[in-house]
């Protein structure tokens, strides 16, 4: 089963910009991988950022921006916001089946 | 307004059976995916299976195979996870989600508020 690697933590300050990547261990993520974002705070139930890739749902914020760099996904946010501080999870799809990374904890600071 | 509705806290002991629900509403429940996630206290989230509402089509990750199985009713809009014998190590919080085919394979969209269940002698 593909093994998915995300930072276990970073830390940006308030109105900084911030990359999560989201690495696959059966090689180079692409767009046939439909790389998701989430965000989870504490106590809730995750919730959708991104789909494909680089989809933002309409909900999402315009500064959480998604791409695939360097043979990863990556998670972009711009202007970071004191309440974008959560753990952020990656999805991948590979050969039909789904696997999730392990979650990065980003603290605003 | 889509909603995914999942029942209560539970709290079992070991050797038991458990059945858990997540009702969808304020779509067209056939029409989609609802994924079963996992996540252990103070861990990540793992994937666990996807039924396609229509076809009751279930596809199980490896690593819950045999361990879980998933169902739905569609007259009732409503998913299930059950075990017929739970352990220590199946105390998690578990969410459902909804996935709809937006590009070219179903992706997740909406989630359930979760359901804690607690696995203790």
């Amino acid at each position: 089963q593909t093994v998915v690697t995300q930072e276990p933590s970073l830390t940006v300050s308030p109105g900084g910009t911030v990359t999560l990547t989201c690495a696959a261990s059966t090689g180079a993520v692409t767009r046939a991988y439909y790389p998701n974002w989430f965000q989870q705070k504490p106590g809730q139930p995750p919730r959708a950022l991104i789909y494909s890739a680089t989809n933002r749902h309409s909900w999402t914020p315009e500064r959480f921006s998604a791409s695939l760099l360097g043979g990863k996904a990556a998670l972009t946010v711009s202007f970071v916001q004191p309440e974008d501080e959560a753990d952020y999870y990656c999805l991948l799809y590979y050969n039909g089946a789904r696997v999730f990374g392990g979650g990065t904890k980003l603290t605003v600071l | 307004e889509v909603q995914l509705v999942q029942s209560g806290a539970e709290v079992k002991k070991p050797g038991e059976s458990l059945k858990i629900s997540c009702q969808g509403s304020g779509y067209s429940f056939s029409d989609y995916w609802i994924a079963w996630v996992r996540q252990m206290p103070g861990k990540g989230l793992e994937w666990m299976g996807i039924i396609y509402l229509r076809d009751s089509d279930i596809r199980y990750s490896p690593s819950f195979r045999g361990r879980v199985t998933i169902s739905a009713d569609k007259s009732i809009s409503t998913a299930y996870l059950q075990w017929s014998s739970l352990k220590a190590s199946d105390t998690a919080i578990y969410y459902c989600a909804r996935l709809v085919d937006i590009v070219a394979t179903p992706e997740i969209d909406y989630w359930g508020q979760g359901t804690q269940v607690t696995v203790s002698p």
